[in-house]
């Protein structure tokens, strides 16, 4: 089956230590996402990338890292830095081509990261 | 930057009744996508619309395009249960470029709750 894996589905840490987050996929995606969601907000974009090797900073990247050095794989580490990292963190991938408008964004069933 | 807006922030509907939700944007889109998250889940994407005043139907849901591409609407008729989730509309502006890094811009969603 195609799709995108997020592990673990909940994960704990203590205050002060960095945790990488997992996403990966078999879809053949170009484009890969990171995304925070708080209870009752919406998605905010952490970081994004179109191909691999190469990623962006999303609208909320302190304390966050990323890494593509593989095209199914996106990882996203929580750093100390990060001030307020309890949250659920959502992986998405699309299509990318140049003949569509804009594909639509392939979720995973994400990580709700909890820091004690 | 850039934002759409959505509206109701929350909404709790009895079944059978109908509900909309509205995404509205000060700048003209390029598109505009509608997800839906079911409590405890992921976004779902429904539907793309590109094209300005477009409707497009999926059963007992509508979605609607502005003439102007600067809002849309999804209209549920006649709710059940099944219908309770967070919508969020999702929207590329016209400005983009095509192709690569494109983003999208995320509404902070409607929940709708459903009163059996």
């Amino acid at each position: 089956d195609g799709g995108i894996t997020q592990s673990p589905k909940y994960l704990f840490r203590k205050e002060g230590q960095n945790v990488t987050l997992s996403c990966e996929q078999n879809l053949n995606h170009d484009a890969m996402y990171w995304y925070r969601q708080d209870p009752g907000q919406g998605l905010r974009l952490i970081y994004y990338s179109q191909i691999v090797n190469d990623f962006q900073k999303g609208d909320i990247a302190e304390g966050y890292s990323v890494s593509r050095e593989k095209k199914e794989s996106f990882p996203l580490t929580v750093t100390s830095a990060q001030k307020n990292p309890t949250a659920f963190y959502l992986c998405a991938s699309r299509v990318t081509s140049v003949y569509s408008s804009y594909n639509e964004q392939f979720f995973g069933p994400g990580t709700r990261l909890t820091v004690l | 930057g850039q934002q759409v807006m959505q509206i109701p922030q929350y909404q709790h509907v009895q079944e059978g009744e109908d509900f909309t939700t509205y995404c509205n944007s000060s700048t003209t889109l390029s598109n505009i996508q509608w997800y839906k998250q079911r409590p405890g889940g992921h976004p779902v994407f429904l539907i793309q619309l590109v094209k300005s005043g477009e409707v497009k139907k999926q059963k007992r849901l509508t979605f609607q395009f502005g003439e102007a591409k600067k809002n849309s609407s999804l209209h549920i008729t006649a709710t059940q249960t099944t219908d309770v989730g967070t919508y969020f509309c999702a929207a590329c502006s016209q400005g983009d470029n095509a192709g690569n890094n494109r983003k999208l811009i995320w509404g902070l969603g409607t929940s709708l709750g459903v009163n059996p």
